[in-house]
């Protein structure tokens, strides 16, 4: 069975400083990973996937398949980056549902 | 931009009771989840609905819940005689086409309690 494990639960950085957020995970077959986002107040939305390899945010995620990590990185943390992370993984054989970790939330401090 | 909706947004309801919650997906997509997520806990998996029918179910998805695509736009999670233990935040979420490529576009939940 696939497992998510975001290890800090609360995350507080300084404006402008680097945030690392940890993701591991345990799957089988292929992972497909993703963070998802919550803002205050607001609807879980896809923030990246490994598979684009893209930028979002500045935030980036490399799969690192050695370590079974997927570590969410931002080399200077925004206010507007404070919300709560959850990292994902797809299960292609089930109808690509998605396995959540527990979530990490990050303050942004001015 | 097409956005998921749910409604309510908020339900109390009294233990024992049935409730249906309502979700509108995006109108083009073809698969369907329910997600739930009790309070300080993580997101957890129910149910995916493809092509009219249950795809997948988790073992939280037990006989008392069910759903339903009745017109083509709503999608309905029933709890057939709640618990307490059902109180939860449950998300609704959708995607365009069975691929990890695709994005679940989530609804902004409904909060169900149940006293």
């Amino acid at each position: 069975a696939q497992r998510v494990t975001q290890p800090e639960k609360l995350l507080s950085v300084f404006k402008g400083a680097p945030v690392e957020l940890k993701c591991n995970y345990s799957y089988s077959g292929s992972p497909e990973l993703f963070w998802y986002v919550q803002y205050s107040r607001q609807r879980l939305q896809l923030l990246l996937r490994h598979i684009s390899r893209e930028s979002i945010k500045g935030f980036t995620a490399d799969l690192n398949k050695g370590e079974t990590s997927f570590h969410l990185k931002k080399p200077f943390a925004q206010e507007e980056d404070s919300a709560m992370y959850y990292c994902a993984l797809s299960d292609e054989g089930n109808d690509y549902k998605l396995s959540f970790g527990a979530g990490t939330t990050v303050t942004v401090r001015a | 931009e097409p956005e998921v909706t749910q409604t309510p947004s908020h339900q109390v309801t009294q233990m024992g009771q049935e409730v249906i919650l309502r979700c509108v997906p995006i109108s083009n997509h073809l698969y369907f989840y329910w997600y739930r997520q009790i309070l300080g806990q993580k997101v957890e998996f129910l149910v995916s609905f493809y092509n009219n029918e249950i795809s997948e179910k988790s073992e939280i998805f037990d006989d008392q819940f069910s759903v339903e695509r009745p017109d083509g736009s709503n999608f309905t999670l029933k709890i057939r005689s709640t618990k307490l233990e059902d109180s939860a935040m449950y998300f609704c979420a959708s995607s365009g086409v069975g691929s990890s490529y695709n994005e679940q576009f989530f609804g902004p939940g409904t909060r169900l309690t149940v006293l």
